[in-house]
């Protein structure tokens, strides 16, 4: 079975611009989560949907939104990057919201704001 | 809030000795525990969690931890380190509640295995 596949794998953007990144989950898996990991970081919590529902959400100005689909993948945008959004960019699946279910994580999107 | 504290952001063994990585946490509710391993240009996996039950969990690839209250610890131990192991390592914590939907993850620590 085909695991957390995220797209694209690497992005450049210059600062002031938007972008999108995009997730699709474990096939059965019902919630997605997004992290963001700064270089040097542990990764830090920033979504997680269930059922294309916000079930939480971490300390990320609104400049980050995101949203889940009715087949369950996900996308993340952020607005008007700034340097400091240069990140990997995670997500996780897991079969429903709450961490007593494995989360399964995606090999990531690394971000480059120039 | 919830935090975690991993002492040691590198950590280098030798091959066949013990692996000792410690995590400590902070946490005004009763805790469930991980610890996940990252490979390079690689997402997490997760290594071993702690919900309740039993303190001493056994987890993938021969690692255990042990979930010590009194001492906030949950520190991550293999008998006998693989040059395999060399990788990343975070312990992450999340409430045991209905508000369970996040890991706050530690900033990790740098396994280093010589042969």
């Amino acid at each position: 079975d085909a695991g957390v596949t995220q797209s694209p794998t690497h992005l450049i953007k210059t600062r002031g611009q938007h972008v999108t990144l995009r997730c699709s989950p474990i096939s059965g898996h019902k919630s997605v989560s997004w992290y963001q990991q700064v270089l040097g970081q542990g990764p830090q919590f920033i979504f997680q949907y269930y059922e294309k529902e916000e079930r939480g959400r971490g300390n990320f100005p609104d400049r980050f939104s995101a949203r889940q689909f009715p087949n369950y993948s996900s996308e993340l945008n952020v607005n008007a990057l700034l340097l400091g959004d240069s990140a990997l960019y995670l997500c996780a699946s897991s079969w429903a919201a709450g961490t007593d279910y494995e989360q399964y994580f995606g090999p990531g999107t690394r971000l480059t704001v120039t | 809030a919830q935090s975690v504290t991993q002492l040691g952001s590198h950590v280098s063994v030798s091959e066949g000795a013990l692996v000792l990585l410690r995590c400590n946490y902070s946490s005004s509710v009763p805790p469930y525990l991980f610890w996940y391993v990252q490979y390079p240009n690689q997402g997490l996996q997760l290594l071993l969690k702690y919900t309740t039950g039993a303190t001493l969990v056994k987890g993938i690839n021969g690692f255990e931890a042990e979930f010590k209250k009194s001492e906030t610890s949950f520190h991550l131990t293999k008998p006998s380190a693989h040059m395999s192991d060399a990788a990343e390592y975070f312990c992450a914590v999340s409430n045991s509640g209905g508000s369970n939907y996040k890991l706050t993850f530690g900033k990790g620590t740098l396994l280093t295995v010589n042969p």
